[in-house]
């Protein structure tokens, strides 16, 4: 079965913290992965984006995702959290001729303390 | 650049009832994905229409339907509504079918079923 699993529903970091939020998943063809973040009342922005080629990808605001195939996770980092990093965090996949169809996980909630 | 637009914001319908949800694509966007969003859980796939087909249908009942017009907006009909459709629905637009096009996702129509 298709599926993301995103073992954290909520984390507290410090501002200036390092952070990382998980994400495992399953997926019986090459899978294209995503992390989207989602703020109040909002709808998802793309933070970045790995289809192939080098397993560590750059996105937006500071975020970088590792791809492992042999753990199949593919785990969000920012080295330093700001306070405007707080918002919901989430982890996708879809494959080639899929109709556009992504699979997302429950989510992260992250919260940043001053 | 405009980007993707809904309509409404937000709306309160009675089981049984009718709805229907409209989606403008960001422009020189082609391609409409729907999601429905159950509170405190990830986006889950509806539909995709691509140049005024459906390209491909998630796990959803046929009283989910579509439209794509040829300007590329979408709306998102559902008939004989049920509790359980209260949600946030997404609507995501991209320059193609296929999941190398990032989708860009709109602000939501928060529905309410009483």
């Amino acid at each position: 079965a298709q599926s993301v699993t995103q073992p954290d529903i909520h984390i507290t970091v410090s501002e200036g913290a390092s952070l990382e939020l998980r994400c495992n998943y399953s997926y019986g063809a090459t899978p294209y992965l995503f992390w989207y973040v989602q703020s109040p009342g909002q709808g998802l922005q793309l933070l970045l984006k790995y289809f192939s080629g080098d397993t560590l990808v750059q996105g937006i605001k500071g975020f970088e995702a590792e791809f492992k195939r042999s753990q199949s996770s593919f785990n969000l980092r920012k080295p330093s959290v700001h306070w405007s990093d707080a918002a919901e965090y989430f982890c996708a996949v879809g494959g080639l001729n899929q109709g556009g169809k992504l699979i997302f996980g429950q989510g992260t909630e992250l919260s940043v303390k001053p | 650049e405009t980007g993707v637009t809904q309509s409404p914001t937000h709306l309160i319908k009675t089981r049984g009832q009718q709805v229907t949800l409209r989606c403008s694509s960001q422009s020189g966007h082609n391609t409409v994905s729907w999601y429905q969003q159950a509170l405190g859980q990830g986006p889950q796939f509806i539909f995709q229409y691509y140049r005024e087909e459906e390209n491909g249908r998630g796990n959803f009942p046929p009283r989910f339907s579509g439209l794509q017009f040829p300007n590329y907006s979408s709306e998102l009909n559902v008939n004989a509504l049920e509790l359980d459709d209260s949600a946030l629905y997404l609507c995501a637009s991209s320059s193609g079918q296929g999941l190398n096009q990032p989708q860009h996702f709109g602000d939501g129509t928060r529905l309410s079923i009483l």
